[in-house]
């Protein structure tokens, strides 16, 4: 079964700087890997994916994902904040091939302070 | 309307009451789920309805009843909860078939608070 740990359960940043959000998996198997993004109030809204080929994944409002095989990571990455990207990340984990389900991990606080 | 819609946003019950959640998608997905989230843990799913027929259940409590009477609605009825039962419930969907590739469409929960 695969399991997500993310490493900081609170990141606080100054607008414009650069942030890196850490998520590691666990699977014996491929996987599909998703970052969600809660704004407060709201559901949880996908972010970006990786599924195959280019590890780099990109998403529409500057966020970057890179997966690592290697070090079973895919940590998301900001190279400057808004104060617009306060809100709750999660990193999630679907095996390729089996349980469709994800397993989401505990989530991330990104805080950004003007 | 497009989207996942749950109702009502937010609800206060006593531990003997009986309530339900609504969730409504319009996407034409055929897939459902409910999630439970709990602050600083990773996100329960609690129920699967996968073609309108329920896939897992994850050992929730009895106090907890999903229906799914078609693919675009599904309801979490509530009787004799517990405290710490108070979370938000979130309401997804997606397409059975490709649930991975897709990733879920959340509605905006159900702040619930029990008293």
């Amino acid at each position: 079964a695969q399991s997500v740990t993310q490493l900081d359960s609170q990141v606080p940043v100054f607008e414009e700087a650069p942030v890196e959000l850490r998520c590691n998996y666990s699977s014996s198997v491929s996987v599909y890997l998703f970052w969600y993004v809660q704004y407060p109030n709201q559901g949880l809204q996908l972010l970006l994916k990786y599924l195959s080929g280019s590890t780099l994944v990109e998403s529409i409002n500057g966020f970057e994902a890179e997966f690592n095989k290697s070090q079973t990571s895919f940590h998301l990455r900001k190279p400057s904040v808004h104060i617009s990207d306060t809100a709750e990340y999660f990193c999630a984990v679907s095996e390729s091939g089996g349980s469709y389900i994800p397993t989401f991990g505990r989530g991330t606080s990104l805080i950004v302070h003007p | 309307e497009t989207g996942v819609t749950q109702t009502p946003r937010h609800l206060v019950m006593g531990m003997t009451n009986k309530k339900s959640l609504k969730c409504e998608q319009h996407l034409g997905h055929n897939a459902m789920y409910w999630y439970k989230q709990s602050a600083k843990k990773p996100l329960e799913l609690m129920f699967v309805y996968s073609l309108e027929e329920r896939v897992e259940n994850n050992s929730v409590p009895s106090r907890f009843s999903p229906e799914c009477p078609n693919s675009s609605h599904l309801f979490l009825h509530l009787h004799t909860l517990q405290p710490e039962d108070s979370a938000l419930y979130l309401c997804a969907s997606s397409q059975v078939q490709s649930p991975a590739l897709y990733g879920y469409t959340f509605g905006s929960g159900t702040r619930l608070t029990v008293v």
